[in-house]
């Protein structure tokens, strides 16, 4: 029931773009994206609620596909302080659940 | 506003003992939660709060205890602490679980360690 996050990790060189996906198998109603730096909290970057809308923060934005459980968050023109952990986080059947999270290295 | 606090920031203990965690938030915030992060792994729910008084289990509450007497302060107790239970802990806020209101503002963590 953990939505699946893909990929596991990815390294980027500055100025690359990236794509990290997360996919439920149960109907999600909203996302959220987070962002966790080594040794630290996770703190919030956006949330998409239902209605296939797009948001953005900075150079990351992200898309909700309700019908196909599906939400992706893209990261463009990537800097070094994108480095780091991010998780979708969706309700679930024990209130909140966070995704499996994709590791994402920027090297300069 | 300092948001969401918890304390210690680090604590060693041995096979069997207790303890308590401290979260307190000054947000004002209904819902409260209590997470655990494995090393390279995700965040699992241990237990929420919904308002003071109000508790509910999350995906693994196995051997801990949580109250909730205020709004601000959602405390979690370590019974007879065990290896497993090494992790850090996380303490979240948040004004409601719908829409905009899930956003949840996290804690600087706790880092146990059972030996």
């Amino acid at each position: 029931q953990q939505p699946v996050q893909s990929p596991q990790a990815v390294i980027l060189r500055e100025g690359e773009d990236a794509v990290i996906n997360c996919s439920s198998s149960k109907a999600l109603y909203s996302v959220h994206w987070y962002r966790q730096k080594h040794g630290e909290a996770p703190v919030f970057l956006m949330i998409l609620l239902k209605g296939g809308e797009q948001k953005g923060h900075e150079k990351i934005s992200a898309s909700f596909n309700e019908k196909k459980q599906q939400s992706s968050l893209y990261l463009t023109a990537s800097q070094l302080s994108y480095s780091g952990t991010y998780f979708c986080g969706t309700p679930g059947t024990y209130k909140y659940i966070f995704g499996t999270g994709t590791r994402l290295k920027v090297l300069a | 506003n300092a948001g969401v606090t918890q304390t210690p920031k680090f604590r060693i203990l041995k096979i069997g003992q207790s303890m308590t965690l401290q979260c307190t938030q000054d947000m004002n915030h209904n819902y409260m939660y209590w997470y655990r992060q494995d090393p390279g792994m995700g965040l699992k729910l241990i237990y929420y709060s919904v308002g003071a008084g109000i508790t509910d289990k999350g995906e693994v509450p196995n051997g801990y205890n949580v109250s909730r007497s205020t709004t601000e302060d959602f405390p979690l107790r370590l019974e007879l602490a065990a290896p497993s239970q090494t992790s850090v802990y996380f303490c979240a806020s948040s004004y409601s679980d719908r829409a905009a209101g899930e956003t949840q503002y996290f804690g600087p963590g706790t880092r146990l360690l059972v030996l």
